[in-house]
């Protein structure tokens, strides 16, 4: 079936840190990538977003490349803020609905 | 802000009640989707109108049920509530159903049964 592997939370890192957050999927076929971000209190943001093989998707320094052979679409930055705090779901669209992860939880201490 | 509205914004009701959550998709989007989000289960997809039609069905109970009007807006019913439905319940929508397009999510509803 359809699934979506989030690295384990919560996360904790210094402002100015760099940051990698894990995805991998299981899918039939090449489904459409995303990340979500849910600021507490907010709903879904869509952050970034990948649609086939090597694509990368990128938005607020933020980076993802859909990567086919490894089943991957790891999320980085280069340097986070405290502003950056808040929960990130990987994604993937299969035709009438997303599969998420289970999310990970991100903190930054200034 | 996304575009796509939901009401209310907090619910508190007692168990075996009944209640209707309301959507309304982005302007122009003919595509709308129910999620809950739980602690336990995640994000989870209900369901998908398209155009006023059911599209598909994902992890819906049998005591839920949704449908998109005319003007495509959608409500999702959740009949004898127990305290397990407790919930974020998020309202996305997309300006087709083609897997590319990418979903738009409301605030969400936060369900609480007490």
């Amino acid at each position: 079936g359809n699934s979506v592997t989030q690295m384990e939370g919560p996360v904790t890192l210094s402002e100015e840190a760099f940051l990698t957050i894990n995805c991998t999927y299981t899918a039939t076929g090449y489904p459409s990538l995303f990340w979500y971000v849910q600021y507490p209190g907010e709903g879904l943001q869509l952050l970034l977003k990948a649609t086939k093989a090597d694509d990368k998707g990128s938005n607020k320094g933020f980076e993802a490349t859909y990567r086919k052979e490894t089943t991957s679409f790891h999320l980085e930055k280069g340097s986070v803020q405290v502003s950056d705090s808040a929960v990130y779901f990987c994604a993937l669209r299969v035709p009438q609905k997303l599969v998420f992860g289970q999310g990970t939880r991100l903190t930054i201490n200034p | 802000d996304s575009g796509v509205t939901q009401t209310p914004k907090h619910l508190i009701t007692a168990t075996g009640q009944r209640v209707t959550l309301r959507c309304s998709p982005r302007s122009g989007d003919l595509s709308v989707y129910w999620y809950q989000q739980s602690l336990d289960q995640g994000l989870q997809f209900l369901i998908q109108y398209y155009n006023g039609e059911e599209r598909a069905k994902g992890n819906i109970l049998e005591r839920f049920s949704a449908q998109q009007f005319p003007d495509l807006h959608s409500e999702l019913n959740l009949s004898s509530l127990e305290l397990g439905d407790s919930a974020l319940y998020f309202c996305a929508s997309s300006a087709t159903s083609d897997s590319a397009d990418t979903q738009y999510f409301g605030p969400g509803t936060r369900l609480t049964v007490l």
